[in-house]
């Protein structure tokens, strides 16, 4: 069985570093892509980025180019999505998801993580 | 990158048809057949519901369908259900390994 499974709820202060996982089982880690997907309180799904651990293949939504750093570790069917320093605008769900994909053709997220919950506050 | 453009509400009584739009551009949507769509409930991931325009995954009802005309996609759920009350949303390909989601939707069962 596939599954994604994300680490847990994080409450962190302005400036402060965050670094999130998601680890995937069930299938060859390394074939697939993994993509990060953010939701704000109340709002709706934004694409962050993907990588492909399989080569390190890393892409980013320009909104999100610079703002953080995705990443994988094969050797732990790990990725990770990154900040260096958190704002209060970077509240907001975090999920991990599995492309379906053929070569670098993304063409749906079929598994999702259970979502990470980060909370920047003073 | 922008977002693709879904009406922000869709209401309807059960046992009625809703239609969802999402609306792209030539270089999302209109370029390739794989938009998918998502439903979401409240304080959950997201569930894929129809893939490659109008492809259903295994276990997915047959009362939810989909379809595309130039840039924009529908997505179509006949005969609803009170738990079919949720937050829709679509997503296409964009071309360069990147995907791009609509706003969102979301519906009421009246």
């Amino acid at each position: 069985e596939v599954q994604l499974v994300q680490s847990g709820a994080e409450v962190k202060k302005p400036g402060e570093s965050l670094k999130i996982s998601c680890k995937g089982s069930g299938y060859t880690f390394t074939s697939y892509w993994i993509a990060w997907v953010r939701q704000m309180p109340g709002k709706g799904l934004e694409w962050m980025g993907i990588i492909y651990p399989g080569d390190s293949d890393t892409r980013y939504s320009p909104s999100f180019q610079g703002q953080v750093t995705i990443s994988a570790d094969k050797s732990i069917s790990t990725a990770y999505l990154q900040w260096r320093s958190l704002k209060a605008s970077d509240t907001a769900m975090y999920y991990c998801a599995r492309p379906y994909s053929s070569g670098r053709t993304l063409y749906y997220l079929d598994y999702w993580g259970q979502g990470t919950l980060v909370t920047v506050s003073s | 990158q922008s977002a693709l453009t879904q009406p922000a509400s869709v209401s309807g009584s059960p046992g009625q048809s809703i239609t969802i739009s999402c609306t792209g551009t030539s270089s999302d949507v209109g370029s390739y057949n794989l938009v998918s769509w998502y439903q979401q409930h409240l304080g959950k991931a997201p569930k894929l519901m129809i893939y490659e325009g109008s492809k259903r995954p295994s276990g997915v009802s047959n009362r939810f369908s989909g379809s595309k005309s130039g840039n924009t996609a529908s997505l179509t759920i006949s005969g609803l259900q009170a738990e079919d009350e949720g937050e829709y949303y679509c997503c296409s390909y964009a071309g360069r390994s990147t995907l791009v989601f609509g706003g969102g939707t979301k519906v009421t069962v009246l």
